[in-house]
């Protein structure tokens, strides 16, 4: 079975603080696809990153990083010296062609920085 | 267009009445998605288009609900006899088929049963 666990519901740091966004999937996939998406208050979902299964390195783009850990079925979302336009529901996804192209989406972080 | 376009983007309806939500994908992308979100809740998956195969409705919560593409681009997501609880957001995104790809969102359409 495909599933995207993020077991952080809500958190919330002060500005400038780093912070980390836990995503666990389960699949039997040896290929597969992880994403990130953010939800600003605004609504429309926007796209961070795409992971495939044969890469693991890691991924920094700005303030933003990702750790993808095939060990421990994790692609976990870390935002350094956090910001107020960074506060928005985050939402981690599999995808994959045993899937049928379907998406898997977590149930979300809600993501609040205090300035 | 540049992006998926969906309408209305805020529809209010008494309960009872049947609404019709339009979504229209980026072009030439061959899979199509809709999704629901509660408010403060996840996504929920309702349908999937992909081409010309049958489409996967697997998530559509009940009998009420049903979406076509016509011509393998726009969508209409109807929901017959509302109910408040199908006040949501409606997601339609659009992809290009293959599995390299993520998907592109639309801004959604908020629907209010009254």
């Amino acid at each position: 079975a495909q599933k995207v666990t993020q077991a952080q519901t809500e958190i919330s740091v002060v500005e400038k603080e780093d912070v980390t966004l836990d995503c666990v999937y389960e699949t039997r996939d040896t290929t597969y696809y992880l994403f990130w998406y953010k939800q600003p208050p605004s609504g429309e979902l926007v796209f961070l990153i795409r992971r495939n299964s044969f890469d693991e390195q890691n991924e920094i783009s700005g303030r933003y990083s990702w750790n993808f850990q095939k060990s421990t079925s994790s692609f976990n979302f870390t935002i350094t010296a956090s910001q107020v336009v960074d506060s928005a529901v985050y939402f981690c996804a599999l995808s994959g062609p045993n899937t049928g192209n379907q998406f898997y989406f977590g149930t979300g972080t809600s993501l609040t920085v205090i300035p | 267009g540049a992006g998926v376009s969906q309408s209305p983007s805020n529809k209010v309806t008494e309960k009872g009445k049947d609404v019709e939500l339009r979504c229209d994908p980026i072009s030439g992308h061959t899979a199509l998605y809709w999704y629901r979100q509660s408010l403060g809740q996840g996504l929920e998956f309702l349908i999937y288009f992909q081409g010309n195969s049958a489409p996967d409705k697997s998530g559509l919560p009940s009998d009420r609900f049903s979406a076509e593409r016509t011509g393998g681009s726009v969508s209409t997501l109807t929901i017959q006899r509302t109910q408040q609880e199908d006040s949501a957001v409606y997601l339609c995104a659009s992809h290009h088929g293959a599995n390299t790809g993520e998907l592109f969102f639309g801004e959604g359409s908020r629907l209010t049963v009254l």
